[in-house]
């Protein structure tokens, strides 16, 4: 198995610009989520999925999207980005939803908004 | 709301020598607590996990963390430290109280120095 996988593991953005950063996992994992690293601030959780065809909001998701279409997928969408979304982003999946289950992180994509 | 907090931004210790990484959380329920590692350009792998039952908890790479109720702590140690463990490291809380999915809340890390 890949586990998690990221793509891409760098990106430099324009103001404004928009992208999709991926996220798949070969675990056949029910949950999925997106988080930001920002130093000293631990990670913060943007988006999860709980299914394909489901998603909801965590802690900071505005200016993001995601859609969940596979069991295997689960993308990040930027629509406008702004500096202020400079960040390590990572993509964790779980198998089930249960509270102790162990959330296994992809390696990162690391962007940066000019 | 829940919390969790690392004191210390940096602990360093001489290889050979016990460890240890403090955390402290606030929930509303019963914690489940976990502790994950960061090394260099890399993503965050499992350390281990606090459930229920021994409060002792061991996990990988010779890890261990003691879950105190009264104290609200979750502290990471090991006996003896290796160079290799000089990472950032990360405790996490779930708070059954939430219904938000698996939503896991992150301490703001601790970076471990070990020297030789």
């Amino acid at each position: 198995n890949a586990g998690v996988t990221q793509t891409p593991k760098f990106q430099v953005l324009k103001t404004g610009q928009s992208m999709t950063l991926q996220c798949a996992q070969d675990m056949n994992h029910e949950y999925m989520s997106w988080y930001r690293q920002d130093p000293g601030m631990g990670l913060r959780l943007i988006h999860y999925s709980v299914g394909a065809g489901i998603t909801d909001q965590g802690e900071v998701p505005n200016g993001y999207n995601v859609s969940r279409s596979t069991t295997e997928d689960f993308p990040l969408r930027l629509l406008s980005a702004a500096p202020s979304q400079t960040s390590v982003y990572f993509c964790a999946s779980s198998y089930r939803t249960t509270s102790t289950d162990t959330q296994y992180f992809g390696p990162g994509t690391r962007l940066t908004v000019l | 709301a829940q919390s969790v907090a690392q004191p210390e931004d940096q602990v360093n210790v001489a290889e050979g020598n016990p460890l240890t990484v403090k955390c402290t959380y606030s929930v509303s329920g019963n914690p489940y607590l976990f502790w994950y590692v960061q090394y260099p350009n890399r993503g965050l792998q499992f350390l281990l996990k606090y459930i229920t039952g021994d409060n002792l908890v061991k996990g990988s790479y010779g890890f261990e963390a003691e879950f105190n109720k009264s104290q609200t702590s979750f502290h990471l140690k090991k006996p003896s430290a290796l160079v290799s463990d000089s990472a950032l490291y990360f405790c996490a809380v779930r708070d059954l109280q939430r219904d938000a999915g698996n939503m896991l809340t992150f301490g703001g890390g601790t970076r471990l120095m070990v020297k030789p």
